[in-house]
């Protein structure tokens, strides 16, 4: 079985330029995840799709950040204009939906360093 | 507001020896699943074990065990005959049981661990 693919997995931009990562969830899997790590800090939760639609995005900073999830599957997650204090490791993650809590699998991460 | 704290940023250990890592949260939930997560150099998280609040027995997983008390909401992990190979960053990560509605984890801030040859 397949598992998350992220791309790129390095990503160097001057600040207020624009950036765009993309994931590709194990198949099947109903829910995805964005997670935003910072260095030195565990991660963080961005958005949380169930399908093509948003369960969560709370922590989104949603005057810059944007993410969708066309037909379901991938996600693009998009960040413009860009900030010195964006530069993380952003992780995607996908879990199938059950009755019960299902693990979740992550993508290798996508490093951003923002200059 | 659930948080998690892991309060050693840094362990080292012999290789085959014995090391435990910290971890301490807080919730008002009773029911919940806790998370020990290893994320190596090349930064791919991996679950290395689990362990749902309503049981009272501790999870194991071949080398890995926890010690889960409940009532002092703490959650350390035992590496037992440390291998190189251990050598990761360890996330302590909380998740409330709710049918149907956000299931976000939420992590610790980590604790860097070095195996020793």
């Amino acid at each position: 079985e397949a598992g998350v693919a992220q791309s790129p997995r390095y990503k160097i931009i001057e600040k207020r330029q624009s950036v765009a990562f993309w994931c590709n969830p194990i198949s099947g899997h109903a829910t995805l995840y964005w997670y935003q790590q910072i260095l030195g800090q565990g991660p963080k939760l961005l958005i949380q799709f169930q399908n093509n639609g948003v369960v969560d995005d709370s922590q989104l900073p949603k005057d810059r950040f944007s993410a969708e999830r066309l037909k379901g599957v991938d996600s693009t997650l998009k960040i413009q204009p860009a900030k010195l204090e964006d530069s993380a490791v952003y992780l995607c993650a996908s879990s199938s939906l059950g009755i019960l809590f299902n693990e979740q699998f992550f993508g290798p991460g996508t490093r951003l360093t923002v200059l | 507001a659930q948080t998690v704290t892991q309060s050693q940023p840094e362990m080292s250990v012999q290789e085959a020896e014995t090391v435990t890592l910290s971890c301490t949260y807080d919730t008002s939930e009773n029911n919940y699943y806790l998370f020990w997560y290893k994320q190596p150099p090349s930064r791919q998280m991996i679950l290395v074990i689990r362990q749902e609040a309503y049981k009272q027995q501790n999870a194991t997983e071949n080398r890995f065990s926890v010690n889960f008390q409940k009532a002092a909401k703490s959650f350390s992990l035992k590496i037992s005959d440390s291998q190189l190979g251990d050598t990761a960053m360890y996330f302590c990560a909380f998740v409330p049981d709710r049918q149907g509605g956000s299931e976000k984890l939420v992590f610790g801030k980590g604790t860097k661990l070095t195996v020793n040859p």
